[in-house]
């Protein structure tokens, strides 16, 4: 089945105690990305991939990094994580192709900074 | 950062009603798409409309894309209790090192009474 996976689906931490989300992906996709989602504001991204070992930031990536060292996976890293950061997290992967692309998204990770 | 603004942001109706969703910009986009998600998941596609003034029709919900591409949205006529839930528009940024990148709006979440 064709599917976005991430883990942990939740998550409860403090504030300072790093902690990674993976993201993997069985359909090949060139494309991934990272958001997060916060009432009223819908969804912004965080860090995008083209491809392996191509990233780029997205709208709001102070405290977050990632990589892409396979095709299939993208981790997103909170090196030291802030209260700030509560919120839920989407992995979505894509085709790179013209005339925009789908994205496939990820069940989501609900995460509380403490 | 380009900005897409959604409204309403919230819409409780009757079961039978009809309901429009506007998603507007300043900017102009490549596409624009619009995802509905159900709580505890992911979004999901619903569709992509590419040129402008294109109409686009899925059972009960017609989608349009502006003339200019810098606007869209959705119609749904007679709304049923399942077509609850929340529902997104993206705009794809066109060409350059941002290509395939998704701006969100805020959502609008849906509640159809029976």
């Amino acid at each position: 089945e064709a599917q976005v996976t991430q883990n942990p689906r939740y998550l409860i931490t403090v504030t300072g105690k790093k902690l990674t989300v993976t993201c993997s992906q069985n359909m090949n996709h060139e494309y991934m990305s990272w958001y997060r989602q916060d009432p009223g504001l819908g969804l912004r991204q965080i860090y995008y991939s083209m491809n392996v070992e191509v990233t780029d930031k997205g709208d709001v990536p102070e405290g977050y990094k990632v990589s892409r060292k396979e095709k299939r996976n993208f981790p997103l890293i909170l090196e030291s994580p802030s209260p700030n950061q509560t919120s839920l997290y989407f992995c979505a992967s894509s085709w790179t192709s013209g005339g925009g692309n789908e994205q496939f998204f990820g069940p989501g990770t609900r995460l509380t900074v403490l | 950062t380009q900005l897409l603004e959604q409204s309403p942001q919230f819409l409780s109706i009757q079961e039978g009603e009809n309901l429009t969703v506007y998603c507007n910009s300043s900017s102009v986009f490549s596409s624009l798409q619009w995802y509905r998600q159900e709580p505890g998941e992911g979004p999901v596609l619903l569709v992509t409309v590419v040129t402008g003034g294109e109409v686009k029709k899925l059972k009960r919900l017609t989608f349009q894309f502006g003339d200019a591409r810098k606007d869209s949205s959705l119609h749904i006529t007679a709304a049923q209790p399942g077509d609850t839930g929340l529902y997104l528009c993206a705009g794809a940024i066109p060409g350059g090192t941002s290509y395939g990148k998704l701006t969100f709006g805020q959502g609008t979440i849906l509640t159809v009474h029976p």
